[in-house]
């Protein structure tokens, strides 16, 4: 069974400019999180998609955004990008997410890692 | 608000060591508990979980018990292998609260 796929695995962008990060969960797994990364800040949720619907969001800014497609792939955005935006990006896919009567057993990608200049 | 905390290391021991990688929550209320690891380059996976006080979540040698009258899920592993170097993130679920938190995770080194 094939695990999350995350696209690209490494980027470069500059301030100001746009990027988006791609996610292809486990086959038959409908919920789809995202997390970032920092060796400052550790892991912190940014937002959970489930059957195309955004079910829960965390406390980033709307320059944070994402989607769900009707295949359960996923993809996210960041606009307007700050230095600080730097990060190891994580998806992770599960049967049920962590909303609700999700059991919180996610399945991570190796991540997307995001260095702004 | 949710909170999990945990040493951050790196925490280093010799082959065979016994290991104990302190955790401590701030939730309302019974969250469910966790522990992630994250070998190199790869992504994180779940270790083991509880899902209620006095559980006792187990796998490949790891333990923790979910212990709510010291709000505590401490990892513990008798006798730790060269294998078992990686990081280990403490986290928390509760109710339909925003995805899981995570502690900051604690890199655990195993020298031969």
């Amino acid at each position: 069974k094939a695990g999350v796929t995350q696209t690209p695995r490494y980027l470069i962008k500059t301030r100001g400019q746009q990027v988006t990060l791609s996610c292809s969960p486990i086959s038959g797994h409908r919920s789809v999180s995202w997390y970032q990364q920092t060796p400052g800040q550790g892991l912190q949720f940014l937002f959970e998609y489930f059957s195309e619907t955004q079910r829960n969001k965390g406390n980033f800014p709307g320059r944070f955004s994402g989607r769900q497609f009707s295949n359960s792939r996923s993809e996210m955005n960041v606009s307007t990008l700050e230095l600080g935006d730097s990060a190891l990006y994580l998806c992770a896919s599960s049967l049920s997410g962590t909303s609700g009567i999700g059991t919180g057993e996610l399945f991570f990608g190796e991540g997307s890692r995001l260095t702004v200049l | 608000g949710n909170s999990v905390t945990q040493m951050e290391g790196p925490v280093t021991l010799s082959e065979e060591a016994f290991l104990t990688i302190n955790c401590t929550y701030t939730a309302t209320g019974y969250p469910s508990l966790f522990w992630y690891v994250q070998y190199p380059g790869e992504g994180l996976q779940l270790l083991l979980k509880a899902t209620k006080a006095d559980d006792k979540g187990s796998n490949k040698g790891f333990e923790a018990t979910y212990r709510k009258e010291t709000t505590s899920f401490h990892l513990e592993k008798g006798s730790v292998q060269v294998s078992d170097s990686a990081v280990y993130f403490c986290a928390l679920k509760w109710g339909g609260a925003d995805g899981l938190t995570f502690g900051k995770g604690t890199h655990l080194i195993i020298q031969p």
